[in-house]
């Protein structure tokens, strides 16, 4: 079964400060899907990346960076500089692999618990 | 504006009355499922569909149905709704397996009293 785990409950830092939301994860599946979610206190879901199990080139965007590590199965998220509208609860999520007529697809994401960040001003 | 849309966004009943939460898609996807979302669990998925009129069970399908009429179309059916299953719902489809990402609507608040 797949699983993914997000040990932070909750994080507090101070406006520009580093931060580092943790995530570990469990499959069988030789190819598989991780993904990143930002949820605002508007509640909605916003999706902030997706990397491939074949694919562990770490990746930057602005302030964030993405750090896959398959050796042990982890795909942690960094905030240099945080700011205050990143306060927000992050979700790592796992997509398994589902078989239908035409092929192979990609359809259930398993979540996280969830990381709620708070950055102060 | 690709999209998935929900409605009611926000639904506040009673034990015991049937309701169904709407979710339709204009991206023409095959995928499409239901989660909630708890504190401390994170979004769980409910149902989901491969396509039209095959549907199957998620991680917590119990008081929930689902039906697949139409490609665009994959309402949220809770015929005796109770307390517990007060949360935050979430809709997304997803299209072939060369387009890996999910998209969600915007979510609805449902209070079951």
């Amino acid at each position: 079964a797949q699983k993914v785990t997000q040990a932070q409950t909750e994080i507090s830092v101070v406006e520009k400060e580093d931060v580092t939301l943790d995530c570990v994860y469990e499959t069988r599946d030789t190819t598989y899907y991780l993904f990143w979610y930002k949820q605002p206190p508007s509640g909605e879901l916003v999706f902030l990346i997706r990397r491939n199990s074949f694919d562990e080139q770490n990746e930057i965007s602005g302030r964030y960076s993405w750090n896959f590590q398959k050796s042990t199965s982890s795909f942690n998220f960094t905030i240099t500089a945080s700011q205050v509208v990143d306060s927000a609860v992050y979700f790592c999520a796992l997509s398994e692999a589902m078989a239908n007529a035409g092929g192979t697809s990609y359809g259930k994401l398993t979540f996280g618990q969830g990381t709620i960040l708070t950055v102060h001003p | 504006e690709a999209q998935v849309t929900q409605n009611p966004r926000y639904l506040i009943t009673v034990t015991g009355k049937k309701l169904t939460v709407t979710c339709s898609q204009n991206m023409n996807h095959e995928y499409m499922s239901w989660y909630r979302q708890d504190p401390g669990l994170g979004l769980r998925q409910i149902y989901y569909s491969m396509n039209v009129e095959v549907t199957d069970k998620g991680d917590v399908p119990e008081g929930y149905k689902v039906s697949r009429k139409e490609k665009r179309n994959f309402p949220l059916i809770l015929e005796s709704p109770s307390p517990n299953q007060t949360s935050l719902y979430f809709c997304a489809s997803q299209g072939r397996a060369s387009q890996r990402e999910q998209y969600f609507g915007p979510g609805t608040r449902l209070t079951v009293t």
